[in-house]
């Protein structure tokens, strides 16, 4: 299948400092893509889907002041977490789809922020 | 608007017994239906999905799931567990034409030796 690689798997950031994870699509183009945050024992919730060349669709309740999506090319889309604070400690994961083919999820990032 | 059940957040089995983890959905259009696995501190792995092809569905490691419309269910099931089975599953749903996926709150399966 696809690959979607995301980078980091694990960061550790001071409050206050802003973080940068990438989701990068491997072998295919990524036309959408989709950014999704995890809590402690529970689902996945949607964050945010970003189309290529144009401004990221966030949910609802999703700061997009604080989370920046930029999909600026076909396989890279970036979430930067801005003036991160604790509560912002989270398990993030992208996925990608090229058209309305099949979404492949990124491997996660694990945000500490101390 | 789409949702998923998940039946029971933690499920545990003996090796080499049944697994049975029970989804339910709704949805006001014919969906897409998916089994994803989650081992711990990693993405998502897909197990197989439902496209309105045939009901019963075949995935890795020898999972497989039966869409019924009737019951609104896409219960994911495997004759014989392994020790590496052990792991979160989610089911998930999606709008055919939107394609973001809406998630189940998951349910952790532990196997005993």
């Amino acid at each position: 299948g696809a690959v979607v690689s995301q980078h980091p798997s694990r960061v550790i950031c001071k409050s206050g400092t802003s973080v940068k994870i990438e989701c990068r699509s491997l072998d295919f183009q990524a036309t959408t893509m989709f950014w999704y945050r995890q809590f402690p024992k529970k689902s996945l919730m949607l964050m945010a889907t970003s189309n290529e060349g144009s401004k990221a669709t966030y949910e609802q309740g999703v700061e997009k002041d604080k989370f920046l999506i930029n999909h600026a090319s076909l396989t890279l889309s970036t979430l930067t977490v801005t003036s991160a604070h604790p509560e912002d400690s989270s398990f993030y994961i992208c996925s990608a789809r090229e058209g309305r083919s099949e979404a492949f999820f990124g491997q996660g990032t694990r945000l500490t922020v101390v | 608007a789409q949702s998923v059940t998940q039946l029971g957040s933690h499920v545990s089995v003996s090796e080499g017994a049944l697994v049975l983890l029970r989804c339910n959905y709704s949805s006001s259009v014919p969906p897409y239906l998916f089994w994803y696995v989650q081992y711990p501190n990693q993405g998502l792995q897909l197990l197989l999905k439902y496209t309105s092809a045939a009901t019963l569905v075949k995935g890795i490691n020898g999972f497989e799931a039966e869409f019924k419309k009737s019951e609104t269910s896409f219960h994911l099931t495997k004759p014989s567990a392994h020790m590496s089975d052990a792991a979160e599953y989610f089911c998930a749903v999606s709008d055919r034409g939107q394609g973001n996926l809406i998630f189940g709150k998951g349910t952790k399966l532990s196997v005993k030796p």
